[in-house]
């Protein structure tokens, strides 16, 4: 069963700051990893998508990448904001692409 | 479009009365999920569709949970009876399950939640 794992489980930054954070998962047959965002109260809005072909993605100021053999993922946010602010969940998906699994997420919070 | 919603955003109830949670899926998407969110186990998938069938129920906690999608235009979570430990936040998300200009499509696109809390 593909366990996702997220660190740190929470994160705060003054703001420009650069930020790594991490995601580990156990099965390595993966056809896709997803990054999301979620906002207090809100529902999950997708940042980024990696497909299991692709080294990484970037949009804007984010970079996920992707290191299948090692099951292990990092989104790299740069210069920090405080609108950056929310919880970044990471998901994988199988092959054969059905559902996803999702970690626990990881808390951030930009200060100003 | 107006993104997946869901009613209601918020709901109360006292245990042993039944729930209905409802989904509108954006025009056009294929494949619907149902995930429930709480602190100690984070997002959970209970159920998904494509193409209006139920495909993977096997996150359904129990037989007091059902779904149905009569249509590509709405599906519903029902609870009954609801229990104190069946308070979380629901979501429903949808997805084009596909090729798009040649580009997969898989990303999934979330509604904003249902509240509910059981007393």
């Amino acid at each position: 069963k593909q366990e996702v794992t997220q660190i740190p489980a929470a994160l705060s930054v003054p703001e420009g700051e650069n930020l790594v954070l991490n995601c580990s998962f156990t099965d390595s047959a993966i056809y896709n990893l997803q990054w999301f965002r979620q906002d207090p109260g809100k529902g999950l809005t997708s940042l980024l998508l990696i497909q299991s072909s692709q080294r990484e993605q970037t949009s804007g100021r984010l970079n996920a990448s992707l290191d299948k053999s090692s099951g292990r993922s990092t989104l790299y946010i740069a210069a920090s904001q405080p609108g950056d602010s929310a919880t970044y969940l990471c998901a994988v998906a199988p092959s054969g692409y059905s559902t996803l699994t999702f970690g626990k997420g990881t808390m951030l919070l930009v200060s100003p | 479009d107006a993104g997946v919603i869901q009613s209601p955003r918020h709901e109360v109830t006292e245990m042993g009365q039944e729930v209905t949670l409802r989904c509108k899926p954006i025009s056009g998407h294929n494949s619907l999920f149902w995930y429930r969110q709480t602190m100690m186990r984070g997002l959970e998938l209970l159920i998904y569709f494509n193409n209006n069938v139920p495909i993977d129920d096997s996150g359904m906690p129990e037989d007091r949970f059902s779904a149905k999608m009569p249509n590509a235009s709405f599906s519903t979570l029902k609870i009954q009876p609801s229990e104190p430990r069946d308070s979380a936040v629901y979501f429903c998300a949808s997805r084009l399950r596909g090729l798009a200009g040649g580009l997969s499509t898989d990303t999934q696109y979330f509604g904003p939640g249902t509240r509910l809390t059981v007393l």
